[in-house]
This record gives structure tokens, sequence and C-alpha cells, in this order.
């Protein structure tokens, strides 16, 4: 079945140091990819997303690439900050289907 | 507009109790889902509402698991003689439709803890 693998936490990073949440994902089809945030005490929201290969989402400083070659959607931003430390998941979804896969969340801490 | 609503946002109970938990998704989001996450684990799927079609419920552990939902308004998660295995945070989702890149927003979750 489809499934998604995401780098173990937790992350600890220096202000403005570079970031790299890794995620590979197994899926037949072409499956839309998809990044949450889950902030301290709030509701996971969605970061960015790409529906087909060699889309690139961003938002907020963030970006991934829809590799399908290498079935991946590496998370990455290139000078953090502390308001950036949350939890972030990685997903897909199949393209007609409903449910979606999360994989089990990278903790990401940003020192001052 | 208001967002994904649930309630309560934290339940305790004890082992054996059934509880009921409540979703309010954003009005006109025909599609609800339900997920559960335990401490320090990723989301796992429960169950699936879109529109009048019949629920996906593959996702539910058990048969003490159960859901509703009227129409494309308010479901209700129902979880009968609950087991402190059960404890977790329990998250409603609705979205536009079930089309592959829509994305899903998400509440605030109700923290379900059984002694």
């Amino acid at each position: 079945g489809d499934s998604v693998t995401q780098m173990e936490g937790p992350v600890t990073l220096s202000e403005e140091a570079f970031l790299t949440i890794n995620c590979t994902y197994t899926a037949t089809g072409y499956p839309s990819l998809f990044w949450y945030v889950q902030y301290p005490g709030e509701g996971l929201q969605l970061l960015l997303k790409a529906t087909k290969a060699d889309d690139k989402g961003s938002n907020k400083g963030f970006e991934a690439t829809y590799r399908k070659e290498t079935t991946s959607f590496h998370l990455e931003k290139g000078s953090v900050q502390v308001s950036d430390s949350a939890v972030y998941f990685c997903a897909l979804r199949d393209t007609g289907g409903f449910k979606t896969i999360f994989g089990a969340g990278t903790r990401l801490f940003v020192k001052a | 507009g208001a967002g994904v609503s649930q309630s309560p946002s934290n339940k305790v109970t004890e082992k054996g109790k059934d509880v009921e938990l409540r979703c309010d998704p954003i009005s006109g989001h025909t599609a609800l889902y339900w997920y559960r996450q335990r401490l320090g684990q990723g989301l796992e799927f429960l169950i699936y509402f879109q529109g009048n079609s019949a629920p996906d419920k593959s996702g539910l552990p058990s048969d003490r698991f159960s859901a509703e939902r009227t129409g494309e308004s308010v479901s209700t998660l129902t979880i009968q003689r609950t087991q402190q295995e059960d404890s977790a945070v329990y998250l409603c989702a609705s979205s536009p439709s079930s089309g592959g890149s829509h994305e899903q927003f998400f509440g605030p979750g109700t923290r379900l803890t059984v002694l």
C-alpha cells in the first residue's frame, strides 16, 4: 500500500541555518504531495503542496520539489527562524482518491 | 470565516465509559475525515465521509469505534467502552471535495485521556 517515510526528529538548528527534512513515498499512480505543519498548541495546517512531477511547492520561505524519479518531496528552507519551530508532516494523496497518508512527523527546534 | 471546530477540546474519562466527540466542518465542505494522533506519532486515518455516500470506515481500529455524519454538517465520533490505548488526540478535517489536490483543513483536535 501507499506509504510516506520522513526523517526522524527532533532536528535542532540554530537561527539562520539551512533546513532539509527528507521525505520519500511509495504510491501507485500519480499522487499529490503535501507538507503540513503543526505549530505548538495549534492544529495542522497546509504549508505547501505539489500535484505533479517536477512541480515546486513554496510558502513562507519553504519549498519542496516533487521528484518522481526518486519518489521524494524533501522540504527545504534557506534560513530558519525560531518561529519555524514546529512538527512537519509529509503526506500523499492519490489522484481521484480521498485517503491522505501522513508520515510520522519531524519535530524541528530552532534556537536563537 | 470560521474554521473546523471540535468539542470538547479535552476529555478525561474512566476506562470502560463511552465518549462522544464532535466535529463541525467548514460550511460547504463535502468531505470530512477523522484521524487519531497518538503521542509523538503521525496521523492515523479512521473514517471518511463524502456527501451522502456511504462512509469509508476502513481505518476504524475496532467495533468500539463508530462515527456518524448528517448530510454535509456535523459529525460525531463515538468510542464505546474506552480503553487506555484509546488515549490520543482525535483530529477532524474537512475538504471542499474528495479530489486529489484539495487540501484538508484541520480542527484543533480533542485530547482524550482514558484513566
